[in-house]
C-alpha cells in the first residue's frame, strides 16, 4: 500500500520569500502524485498533479513541484509567497491502476507574515 | 461546469442519533469518494463508489455506510453517532479514483 509523509507540520514564511514544502511517498511502482490546498472550513483544491513525463510540473497560483524518483519526493515550491497563500497543504499519492483511493499526508500548515 | 455539491454544510446532532450526508458529483464523474477529516487523524478514507457499487472501503466501523444512485449522487450515513464522529466530511468526485479528485466544500458534523 502507498503512504505519504509530510515532515513539516507548520511552516512560517515572510511575504515575498520563497517556499518549499516537503513530501515523501512510499509506493513500489510509478506513483500518481498530487498537491492540494485547503483554506479554513473549505474543501481541498487541486494545485497540481504528476502522472508521468516531465518531472517538473506547473500548477495554479504560481506553484510548481518536482518529482524525484531517487528520493521518493514530490516537493512543492513557490518563488514568492503572497499573504493569500496561507492555508493547509496536502500531498497525496495514487496509483496507476486508477481504482484505488488517494492516500493523503497529514498536511503542512503555512503561515505568512508581513 | 458545476462543482461538487455537498449538503448540508453544517449539522449538529446528539450522541446516539443518525445522520445522512449528501453529495452531488460533477456531471459525468462516476466515482465518488468520502473522506473524514479531523485535526488529529487528518484525511481518512471512508469509501468509494463507482457506478453504484462500493469499490473500496476504509477502516471504519459498520456504523458508517454509503450508497450511490444511478445519477451518481451519493449519500453517506452514520448511525449511533459518537462524540468522536465530529469531523469535516468531504466528498470527492472523479472520473476514476486515483486520477485525482475534485472536492466539495464538506459537511461539518458536530456531535454533542
Amino acid at each position: 500500500a502507498q503512504s505519504v509523509t509530510q515532515p513539516d507540520i507548520h511552516i512560517t514564511v515572510s511575504e515575498g520569500a520563497s517556499l518549499e514544502l516537503r513530501c515523501n511517498y512510499s509506493y513500489g511502482a510509478t506513483p500518481y502524485l498530487f498537491w492540494y490546498v485547503q483554506s479554513p472550513g473549505q474543501g481541498l483544491q487541486l494545485l497540481l498533479k504528476y502522472f508521468s513525463g516531465d518531472t517538473l510540473v506547473q500548477g495554479i497560483k504560481g506553484f510548481e513541484a518536482e518529482f524525484k524518483r531517487s528520493q521518493s519526493s514530490f516537493n512543492l515550491r513557490k518563488p514568492s509567497v503572497h499573504w493569500s497563500d496561507a492555508a493547509e497543504y496536502f500531498c497525496a499519492v495514487g496509483t496507476d491502476s486508477g481504482n484505488t483511493p488517494l492516500v493523503f499526508g497529514k498536511g503542512t500548515r503555512l503561515s505568512v507574515i508581513a | 461546469k458545476a462543482g461538487v455539491t455537498q449538503t448540508p454544510r453544517y449539522l449538529i446532532k446528539t450522541r446516539g442519533q443518525q445522520v445522512t450526508l449528501s453529495c452531488s458529483p460533477i456531471s459525468g464523474h462516476r466515482s465518488v469518494s468520502w473522506y473524514q477529516q479531523t485535526p488529529g487523524q487528518g484525511l481518512q478514507f471512508l469509501f468509494e463508489y463507482f457506478s453504484e457499487t462500493q469499490r473500496n472501503k476504509g477502516n471504519f466501523p459498520g456504523r458508517f455506510s454509503g450508497r450511490q444512485f444511478s445519477n451518481s449522487r451519493s449519500e453517506m450515513n452514520v448511525s449511533t453517532l459518537e462524540l468522536g464522529d465530529s469531523a469535516l466530511y468531504l466528498c470527492a468526485s472523479s472520473l476514476m479514483a486515483g486520477y485525482g479528485y475534485t472536492f466539495g466544500s464538506g459537511t461539518r458534523l458536530t456531535v454533542v
